[in-house]
């Protein structure tokens, strides 16, 4: 049973123009979002995050909305450029004292055309 | 610039083989994380450890072991590798402190063959 689901496998985009990401969830215990991009044969890496105290949070062309009532957030991306083109995966977590487990989704691809 | 280790890029190994992949972090993390990624699957947690010589099991923790001797270290074990551990294999580390970015920092990862 998948906790943190990206339904859109992959995403088209003009270089300039907005890309929109989304991420649904089921568990209601999770209280912190990220989102990490992740370059063909490279880690994973950190993009943004959110707490769930809040409902945006913008770091430069990145901004990611967070529903609560709706148990879904979304990464927007304004303006999209060639080098954005990458898996983007959505996780979430909750606090344990057994360490923060990141719950992830399947990624979605994005390319952007030049 | 803080470290996430992994041993090899690519390993190939034959079905009945015991693999190790290894990993190993500079930045005096607690917690330590292992992971394959799979095509439409995402990134599904194995083993994390939270502490040196703790190890608790993820969502997938069957046909793996893990190891964690010194809290810089963290080994995967598959004791027999069969071909559906075929995978690219990520290793990640993170600080246990409430309040702070629960971020990770990913190594490269092990892209693993088994034929």
């Amino acid at each position: 049973d998948q906790q943190v689901k990206q339904n859109s496998p992959s995403l088209s985009v003009q270089e300039g123009r907005i890309s929109i990401l989304n991420c649904d969830y089921t568990n209601s215990m999770f209280d912190y979002f990220l989102w990490y991009k992740k370059y063909p044969a490279e880690g994973p890496t950190f993009l943004i995050s959110i707490s769930s105290i809040k409902d945006k949070n913008e770091d430069g062309r990145f901004t990611v909305f967070l529903n609560k009532s709706a148990k879904h957030l979304s990464l927007h991306i304004v303006p999209s450029q060639p080098g954005d083109s990458a898996v983007y995966f959505c996780a979430a977590t909750f606090y344990s004292f057994a360490g923060n487990k990141l719950t992830f989704g399947g990624g979605t691809r994005v390319l952007v055309k030049p | 610039d803080v470290k996430v280790t992994q041993s090899s890029r690519y390993l190939v190994k034959r079905t009945g083989e015991k693999v190790f992949l290894e990993c190993v972090q500079d930045m005096d993390h607690e917690n330590m994380f292992w992971y394959r990624q799979d095509p439409g699957l995402g990134l599904r947690l194995i083993y994390f450890s939270y502490d040196v010589k703790m190890k608790e099991k993820g969502d997938i923790p069957e046909g793996y072991s893990v190891s964690r001797e010194k809290k810089e270290r963290f080994s995967l074990i598959l004791e027999s590798a069969s071909t559906n551990q075929t995978s690219m294999y990520l290793c990640a580390s993170s600080f246990d402190r409430r309040g702070q970015n629960y971020g990770y920092t990913f190594g490269s990862g092990t892209r693993l063959t088994v034929v």
